[in-house]
C-alpha cells in the first residue's frame, strides 16, 4: 500500500502566480508529512514538514494537512522561476515517495 | 560540511557482475536509507537501517543487500545485478526515522 500518492500532471503557473501542489494519503492515522524539491538531475532537498492538522507557513511556502479528506498541499506564493522543479511528498516513514509534481514557473 | 556522499556517481556494468555502491554520512545520523527512482514511480525505498548492524526491507529490497557495521557508513551491495535494477539511487540519512532525510547526490546506474 502506497503512503501518499501524487496524480496530478504536470503543472505550469506565469511568474508571481500562486502554486498548489497536492498529494493523497490512505491511512487514516498519518498526520506527519514531508515535501521535497527536486531540481532536474540533483537530489531531493527538503522544502517543508508538518505533523498536524491545519496550515504551517514557511516565507512564501504554506502546507496544509486536511485529516478528514485526506490530502496534504503545498502552496508557493508568488512563484518564481526558480521554484520550476519537481515536488515530492512523503509520509512520516519516508517508505515511498509519490511520483512528484513537475513545476514550471514562466518568467 | 554536513553532508552525505555516494560512490561512484556513475557505473555502467553488465549482467552478474557484482557491485558495490558506497555511502557515506559525516552528521552522526543513526538513521540511514536508500532509494531507487525510476520515471513515473517516486522514490521507493530498498532497505533501511535504524542503527549499526539494525537493518531492515523496504518496498523493494529484492536483488539487493546492504550492511551497517559503522554509524557512518551504508553500502548497498548487488550481487548479481539485472538490467531491471538499472536506476537512479539515492542514499539518504536523518536523525532517526520519522525526520526530515538528508540525500547524497545519486549514483546513476546501468546494467547492460
Amino acid at each position: 500500500q502506497k503512503e501518499v500518492e501524487q496524480n496530478s500532471g504536470p503543472l505550469s503557473v506565469p511568474e508571481g502566480a500562486i502554486a498548489s501542489l497536492n498529494c493523497t494519503y490512505s491511512d487514516r492515522g498519518s498526520q506527519s508529512f514531508f515535501w521535497y524539491r527536486q531540481y532536474s538531475g540533483k537530489s531531493p532537498e527538503l522544502i517543508m514538514f508538518i505533523y498536524s492538522n491545519g496550515d504551517k507557513e514557511d516565507g512564501r511556502f504554506t502546507a496544509q494537512l486536511n485529516k478528514a479528506s485526506q490530502y496534504v498541499s503545498l502552496l508557493i506564493r508568488d512563484s518564481q522561476p526558480s521554484d520550476s522543479a519537481t515536488y515530492l511528498c512523503a509520509g512520516l516513514w519516508h517508505r515511498r515517495f509519490g511520483a512528484g509534481t513537475r513545476l514550471t514557473v514562466k518568467p | 560540511e554536513a553532508q552525505v556522499t555516494q560512490n561512484p556517481r556513475y557505473l555502467i556494468t553488465v549482467t552478474g557482475k557484482k557491485l558495490t555502491v558506497t555511502c557515506s554520512q559525516n552528521m552522526n545520523h543513526e538513521y540511514m536509507s536508500w532509494y531507487r527512482q525510476d520515471p513515473g514511480l517516486g522514490l521507493r525505498q530498498i532497505y533501511y537501517s535504524m542503527n549499526v548492524e539494525v537493518t531492515d526491507k523496504g518496498d523493494v529490497p529484492e536483488g539487493y543487500k546492504v550492511s551497517r557495521k559503522e554509524k557512518r557508513n551504508f553500502p548497498l551491495i548487488l550481487e548479481s545485478p539485472s538490467p531491471n535494477q538499472t536506476s537512479l539511487y539515492f542514499c539518504a540519512s536523518s536523525r532517526d526515522r520519522g525526520q526530515p532525510q538528508h540525500f547524497g547526490d545519486g549514483t546513476r546506474l546501468s546494467i547492460l
